[in-house]
């Protein structure tokens, strides 16, 4: 199976803060990759598919990048809504496994 | 709108069986891959099962493979899972997801359904 390693694994952050969470992957998983928001008693929210292709409706400051076994996600301008559990997710190979999730807070 | 709503989670014995359907609205359901992926209590996401759009292909993962059936009847937009011999790590938030078209993103979840396995 292939590992997902997301870290950190919570941060606090100010209001417009910059923040970003990394995924590795423990294989090539080239761009497969998506990023989902959840928020505490919600479903999963997709906000970032392919690696880099934010989903339709989901605010600009959300973002991806990276292929191969490495990726970010980030948000370039945090907001009080954002608060949330983040997790990256692989579909290069089943079984599909998700990293352990990043919950971000407001400082 | 576009919608999954689960059903048919709820309190089951260890060893017991249950079985959750997911009712799709909004969208041209057979067209869709459909995952079932499930959040036990306190911790992160876990994938359980995968189904084709036609039912042909079919995926689990190895903790439930052998005790789950996953299926969906198309006529009537709805995907089931049938899970038997129930054990306490099966307890769980489960929800089902629609696979994107185009990509592999699970674009669209329901709210979920509880299943609590415990004497």
């Amino acid at each position: 199976d292939i590992q997902m390693t997301q870290s950190p694994s919570s941060l606090s952050a100010s209001v417009g803060d910059r923040v970003t969470i990394t995924c590795q992957a423990s294989q090539d998983i080239r761009n497969y990759l998506n990023w989902y928001q959840q928020k505490p008693g919600k479903a999963p929210k997709l906000l970032i598919y392919d690696a880099s292709n934010l989903e339709t409706g989901v605010p600009s400051r959300f973002s991806g990048s990276g292929s191969g076994t490495d990726f970010t996600f980030t948000i370039s301008s945090l907001q009080p809504e954002d608060i949330a559990t983040y997790y990256c997710h692989q579909y290069h190979n089943l079984p599909w496994t998700f990293g352990q999730g990043t919950k971000v807070e407001i400082k | 709108q576009v919608q999954l709503v689960e059903s048919g989670g709820g309190l089951v014995k260890p060893g017991g069986s249950l079985r959750l359907s997911c009712a799709a609205s909004g969208f041209s359901f057979s067209d869709y891959y459909m995952s079932w992926i499930r959040q036990a209590p306190g911790k992160g996401l876990e994938w359980v099962s995968y189904i084709s759009s036609s039912g042909g292909s079919i995926y689990y993962a190895d903790s439930v493979k052998g005790r789950f059936t996953v299926s969906r009847d198309n006529a009537k937009n709805s995907l089931s899972l049938q899970m038997n011999s129930l054990r306490a790590e099966d307890t769980a938030v489960y929800y089902c997801a629609r696979r994107g078209t185009g990509s592999y993103g699970l674009d669209v979840w329901g709210p979920g359904t509880t299943v609590t396995v415990s004497s």
